[in-house]
């Protein structure tokens, strides 16, 4: 495998269900990130990680709980959500998270998460 | 906050023409990056702009970073069917954060 990649690529759960969404990245990359994306709406970024630190979390419910064992895996852990939590949950890579030459960011597939 | 407006929401072209989008920001970015984004799958790098008044291709694409750092374009030439998909500008400023775009969806009649 390479570069990134994300599964489930599809999930349906209930509001009273646990889930969790994997990332891994084959990039050798040090940064990582979880964002969410809603029709007509820009990608929002949710958090970013930081050689296994988490340096960002954007204001977003505890519902949702991201973890990140080791540099190359992302999870991010669902519980009770709610209907309009329904979106593509993408998951993202760069070289370093400091604005910079050729950090680029580079993308999974995504999870379509649908809540009942 | 930083914000982008990209123009236009969504095109509908004749195969063979060429496209032209564009974003713009009330604040100076560092960095201009357009992706695209096919159905189902994650964005996918396109372009990456570093320097103020830079212009770069990719094949049949071409974006330029604009001189007041304000603002990018991306031109695609002699459309073709498989260039349908969702095009998104994003920028990074001194906050390190990579703001995105809303978006402009194209499509292409064959």
């Amino acid at each position: 495998e390479t570069g990134v990649t994300q599964t489930p690529r599809h999930l349906v759960m209930g509001m009273t269900n646990k889930k969790s969404l994997k990332c891994e990245q084959h990039l050798g990359h040090n940064a990582m990130y979880w964002y969410k994306q809603s029709a007509k709406k820009p990608l929002e970024l949710m958090f970013v990680y930081s050689l296994e630190e988490r340096v960002e979390n954007n204001s977003v419910p505890s519902r949702f709980s991201p973890e990140c064992p080791n540099s190359s895996h992302l999870f991010l852990h669902l519980h009770t959500l709610q209907p309009e939590d329904s979106a593509l949950y993408l998951c993202a890579s760069s070289q370093d998270r400091l604005a910079g030459l050729y950090n680029e960011q580079f993308f999974g597939p995504g999870t379509r998460l649908t809540v009942l | 906050g930083q914000q982008l407006n990209q123009s236009p929401q969504s095109m509908f072209i004749q195969e063979g023409e060429d496209v032209s989008m564009n974003c713009t920001s009330s604040s100076i970015f560092n960095t201009w990056l357009w992706y695209k984004q096919d159905p189902g799958e994650g964005p996918v790098l396109l372009i990456a702009l570093y320097k103020a008044g830079e212009l770069t291709s990719n094949g049949r694409l071409t974006a330029q970073f604009g001189i007041t750092r304000k603002d990018s374009f991306l031109n695609i030439s002699a459309s073709i069917p498989s260039d349908v998909g969702i095009y998104f500008c994003a920028g990074e400023g001194n906050t390190g954060k990579l703001i995105f775009g809303q978006g402009t969806t194209l499509q292409v009649k064959p």
